[in-house]
């Protein structure tokens, strides 16, 4: 069963315009959640976090948002740019677990010039 | 710099051979992880090691071993009961004070 889940394979948008990157997770132990973000052949980079304690944090042209009842969180990119375009992927921790991540399977985000 | 690094980028290997990949890192973190990716999939974790000395099985390792004998180094072996090798090997560390990981570059194992 997989306990972290991004349902959309891929998105595309306009440079200029928002993407929205969703998340969804089973787990309620989970109180920490990361998205990372990677180009082909090279190792993930970390982009943002939020604590469970929390419902937004931002930093720059991203956000990430989080409803703990639904199970749910979001990365906004605004405004959206061609750099941007990768892999992204959301990831949550809990503290009982030695710092583990449970990753989702990304989404790829295309932005177009 | 700091950093990790891996080697090699890419790796070729005939069925039935052991072989392993390096994973250095220079940042003082006591944590470090192994996972592997396949296309279009998330990372899986095949081992952590969150001391010297110490490592834990992830949630796919079956067929791969590692050693924790520094700090700075943590090597996976693949070996041949691995089933299906052929992946993306990536590695990551992580200080005590935070979730976040760092990560390899990777390497792209190939097994014929």
């Amino acid at each position: 069963d997989q306990q972290v889940k991004q349902n959309s394979p891929s998105l595309s948008v306009q440079e200029g315009r928002i993407s929205i990157l969703n998340c969804d997770y089973t787990n309620s132990m989970f109180d920490y959640f990361l998205w990372y973000k990677k180009y082909p052949a090279e190792g993930p980079t970390f982009l943002i976090s939020i604590s469970s304690i929390k419902d937004k944090n931002e930093d720059g042209r991203f956000t990430v948002f989080l409803n703990k009842s639904a199970k749910h969180l979001s990365l906004h990119i605004v405004p959206s740019q061609p750099g941007d375009s990768a892999v992204y992927f959301c990831a949550a921790s809990d503290n009982t677990n030695a710092g583990k991540s449970t990753f989702g399977d990304g989404t790829t985000l295309t932005v177009k010039p | 710099d700091g950093g990790i690094t891996q080697s090699p980028k890419y790796l070729f290997r005939k069925e039935g051979q052991n072989v392993t990949l390096s994973c250095e890192q220079n940042l003082n973190h006591d944590a470090m992880y192994w996972y592997r990716q396949d296309p279009g999939q998330g990372l899986r974790l095949i081992y952590y090691s969150q001391i010297v000395n110490d490592f834990q099985k992830g949630d796919i390792a079956e067929g791969y071993s590692v050693s924790r004998e520094k700090k700075e180094s943590f090597p996976l072996t693949v070996t041949s009961a691995q089933k299906n090798p052929t992946a993306f090997y990536l590695c990551a560390s992580r200080s005590g004070q935070s979730y976040e990981q760092y990560f390899g570059p990777g390497t792209r194992l190939t097994v014929t």
